[in-house]
């Protein structure tokens, strides 16, 4: 049964900060892995995603790591922002497999 | 294009009642899902629909959970009787394979509250 865990569970950081987040799973047969992020009372939004075959992705600030044989993800934020005050999440999605399993997410806060 | 639609946004209601939630999947796409958030806790899917058809129902409470996608469009998820640890954001997402590696995309969220 995949597991994912997120360390830390919360983050404070002041602005300007470059900031890892991490995320980790028991079970390397992925087939991909997927970051997200999550306002308070609001939705997921997908912010990057990393094919099994991958080892990272960028979006802007963001970029996404991915070592499977290790069972593990990194997102890294550059120069962080007071808006970039959220949930991450982090999911991944089994090889033959549609359901995403997700960690508990990193809830972020960026002091101005 | 139009994202994934969830009516309604907050519902509060006291044990024992029931209660329904819909979601109305981005144009396209075949495979729907519903996701249950618990407060500070990550998502955990209940049912995955490809079309109208089930393919994973396997963490769905079936003693008071149920769930419909009629005409492979629509979805209703429904709770009865309600119990205080359903309290909760049900999450819908839809995927296409023709899309991004099937990447899922996810609505807004329906915040229930039981009492």
């Amino acid at each position: 049964k995949q597991e994912v865990t997120q360390i830390p569970a919360a983050l404070s950081v002041p602005e300007g900060e470059n900031l890892v987040l991490n995320c980790s799973f028991t079970d390397s047969a992925i087939y991909n892995l997927q970051w997200f992020r999550q306002d308070p009372g609001k939705g997921l939004t997908s912010l990057l995603l990393i094919q099994s075959s991958q080892r990272e992705q960028t979006s802007g600030r963001l970029n996404a790591s991915l070592d499977k044989s290790s069972g593990r993800s990194t997102l890294y934020i550059a120069a962080s922002q007071p808006g970039d005050s959220a949930t991450y999440l982090c999911a991944v999605r089994r090889q033959g497999a549609q359901k995403l399993v997700f960690g508990q997410g990193t809830r972020l806060t960026i002091n101005p | 294009e139009a994202g994934v639609a969830q009516s309604p946004r907050y519902k509060i209601i006291e044990k024992r009642q029931s209660v329904a939630f819909w979601c109305n999947p981005i144009s396209g796409h075949a495979t729907l899902y519903w996701y249950q958030q618990i407060l500070g806790q990550g998502p955990k899917l209940l049912i995955q629909f490809q079309n109208n058809g089930v393919v994973d129902d396997s963490q769905l409470p079936k003693d008071r959970f149920s769930a419909e996608r009629l005409k492979g469009v629509d979805s209703t998820l429904k709770i009865q009787p309600a119990k205080l640890e359903d309290s909760a954001v049900y999450l819908c997402a839809s995927s296409s394979f023709k899309v991004s590696y099937n990447e899922q995309f996810f609505g807004p969220g329906t915040r229930l509250t039981v009492l």
